[in-house]
């Protein structure tokens, strides 16, 4: 079936950027979606790039999108300890329609 | 708030009680979902409703029975569950079967401890 990879563990330090990377297998993906799910709550979209894009900036969020090499990427510049969390990246095809979700990189970050 | 109203937030239930878990969505969404997820284990979907009918079960053992009446509510039904059933319960709804610009929205999710 289709899949998601992720890394599991990103620690950074306060003020630095983060990036946390993906990759994916479906080649029907329409778009793609980085999730961020804090200690005991849901998970909520943060942002998403539609497949014919490459890019994507939202205040301090980046996304990357190499749909040849099938691989997202997100990256939060200036990180602040608010931003721990586990962020989820998925994937979701217009052709199953449903949503494929990596198994959560924990995003560290240190004062 | 994220339009999705997940209830109680958090159960904790004997082995041989009956429980339910309660979702609502205040979204006009067509899709709802039930998910699991598990100490250092990666979502897992149980469930998928469409138009309040059911067009996904992921093998789910049948101590877990899920009722949709409508587009709205998303009920999961819970009996003589086991220890390993501890975790955190996600419910999602979507515009459609997923794969489109607004993804799901989830609740805050119903933690459940099965003693």
């Amino acid at each position: 079936g289709e899949d998601v990879e992720q890394s599991l563990f990103l620690s950074v330090r306060e003020g630095d950027s983060s990036v946390i990377n993906c990759t994916y297998t479906d080649s029907s993906s329409t778009y793609l979606y980085w999730y961020k799910q804090e200690p005991g709550a849901g998970l909520q979209l943060l942002t998403y790039i539609f497949s014919n894009m490459d890019m994507k900036q939202d205040q301090r969020l980046t996304v990357l999108l190499n749909k040849k090499d099938k691989h997202l990427s997100l990256r939060i510049a200036d990180t602040q300890t608010g931003d721990s969390a586990i962020y989820f990246c998925a994937s979701g095809s217009s052709n199953t329609g449903k949503l494929i979700f990596g198994q959560g990189t924990t995003l560290q970050v240190k004062p | 708030e994220t339009g999705v109203t997940q209830t109680p937030r958090h159960l904790v239930m004997g082995m041989t009680n009956k429980k339910s878990l309660k979702c609502e969505q205040h979204l006009g969404h067509n899709a709802m979902y039930w998910y699991k997820q598990s100490a250092k284990k990666p979502l897992e979907l149980m469930f998928v409703y469409n138009f309040k009918e059911q067009t996904e079960n992921n093998s789910v053992p049948s101590r877990f029975s899920p009722e949709c009446p409508n587009s709205s509510h998303l009920f999961l039904h819970l009996h003589t569950l086991q220890p390993e059933d501890s975790a955190l319960y996600l419910c999602a709804s979507s515009q459609a079967a997923g794969g489109r610009e607004g993804g799901y929205t989830f609740g805050s999710g119903t933690r459940l401890t099965v003693v």
